[in-house]
């Protein structure tokens, strides 16, 4: 199968860096997605890979290595809202909009 | 640029019933993405709609079944519903193939 593995929780300080790692297999791959899903909302699009390297917008920045299947969210200056799960999402080559989504990492920022 | 709109956003159905959930994609979007996501399992892919032709089926038992319309809007089906069935059922829109999709709100269904 095609498995996606995320941390199920993770809680930070508010201020801080935070590094969410996601790690698939890499055969067939065609791109990664990072969404922020609030309770109860719909999942939110923040950022998409498909070559290696680091990809940066404003606060959020995510990392893609396809040749070890590893990818990270990379969360700075941490503010409340930003509590909420986040989930890592491979597009494998030959299914269209079929996206493989991860469990879903349960962020929970403190003050 | 209206978003992704679903309808219904809540539904309450029992065993044995029948339900149609409706997705209005973003305008200009021709592809639809359906997507059922429960605690237990996440988000799992059911379908994927593209000019009127579904591209792409999920693992789903034939009870989920959906269409697209000339207009790119989406409707899914479940019939014969079973407990297990009550989750968030989420539609998703893009432009063409393989790039970036939008959900919608979500429909969720609870089954009695």
């Amino acid at each position: 199968g095609q498995n996606i593995d995320q941390p199920t929780e993770m809680t930070a300080t508010e201020g801080a860096i935070v590094q969410i790692n996601c790690t698939y297999q890499t055969s067939g791959f065609n791109g990664l997605f990072w969404y922020q899903q609030h309770a109860g909302e719909a999942p939110t699009f923040l950022s998409y890979n498909v070559l290696d390297g680091l990809e940066e917008k404003g606060r959020f920045s995510s990392f893609l290595s396809r040749s070890k299947g590893y990818s990270y969210l990379l969360l700075k200056e941490l503010q409340m809202k930003d509590s909420a799960s986040y989930l890592c999402a491979v597009a494998f080559s030959g299914g269209y909009n079929k996206l493989i989504f991860g469990a879903g990492t349960r962020l929970a920022v403190h003050p | 640029k209206a978003g992704v709109t679903q309808t219904p956003r809540y539904l309450i159905k029992t065993r044995g019933q029948q339900v149609t959930l409706s997705c209005s994609p973003i305008s200009g979007h021709r592809s639809v993405s359906w997507y059922q996501q429960t605690p237990g399992q996440g988000l799992q892919f059911l379908f994927e709609y593209f000019s009127e032709t579904q591209r792409n089926k999920g693992n789903f038992p034939g009870r989920f079944s959906g269409r697209q319309f000339s207009n790119s809007r989406s409707e899914m089906n479940v019939s014969t519903l079973e407990l297990g069935d009550s989750a968030l059922y989420l539609c998703a829109s893009s432009v063409a193939g393989s790039d970036t999709q939008y959900f919608g709100p979500g429909t969720r269904l609870t089954v009695l």
